[in-house]
């Protein structure tokens, strides 16, 4: 146990479903991401929030859409996805500080299969 | 931009010493990080460099040379639990870049 809750752990959607990822961390952290892992590819940055606003957006396709109510959780909302977007989806927070290293604490990560 | 190389895949045998490598090509830096992911898990943290030089953490260590643009993770004593992905990521100004990941596979 990292202190990083995903659901659900595994998810199949149709391409025209709407459906949402949920991250939540107990660590008291100030920085949540969303990553993609698909198979033999490295694991990708998606967003960044650091205290609750979104820093990063790596040129992720709209169907994807993010939201951090609190620091403390984050979610991804899905709609129209592709069969491409299969993969595993990581969730990892951690605590920004000037001048110090920032390790990530990760989920065990949402399984989606887009059919 | 950011480019991490690392191998694919390893084998090693129970009891041996492997030693996995990492190049990288930055914009900045900020440190580099090693993780361990057993398939079907979570990446779990092993160890940070930021200066030029080896650490060492039980069984295993890493290294880094910043002029090199190289880092390794070496791995003693090696078990069956140790089979897993080995991934090494480099910390730029504000995020973590990944590498592929080596899939290390311990055989008795």
């Amino acid at each position: 146990e990292t202190g990083v809750t995903q659901t659900p752990r595994h998810l199949v959607m149709g391409m025209t479903n709407k459906k949402s990822l949920k991250c939540e961390q107990h660590l008291g952290h100030n920085a949540m991401y969303w990553y993609k892992q698909s198979a033999k590819k490295p694991l990708e940055l998606m967003f960044v929030y650091n205290f609750k606003e979104q820093t990063e957006n790596n040129s992720v396709p709209s169907r994807f859409s993010p939201e951090c109510p609190n620091s403390s959780h984050l979610f991804l909302h899905l709609h129209t996805l592709q069969p491409e977007d299969s993969a595993l989806y990581l969730c990892a927070s951690s605590q920004e500080r000037r001048g110090a290293y920032n390790e990530q604490f990760f989920g065990p990560g949402t399984r989606l299969t887009v059919l | 931009g950011q480019n991490i190389d690392q191998p694919t895949e390893m084998t090693a045998t129970e009891g041996a010493i492997v030693q996995i490598n990492c190049t990288y090509q930055t914009s900045g830096f900020n440190g580099l990080f090693w993780y361990q992911q057993h398939a079907g898990e979570a990446p779990t943290f092993l160890s940070y460099n930021v200066l030029d030089g080896l650490e060492e953490k039980g069984r295993f260590s890493s290294f880094l040379s910043r002029s090199k643009g190289y880092s390794y993770l070496l791995l003693k004593e090696l078990q069956m639990k140790d089979s897993a992905s080995y991934l090494c990521a480099v910390s730029g100004y504000s995020t973590l870049t990944f590498g592929k990941g080596t899939m290390l596979l311990v055989s008795p």
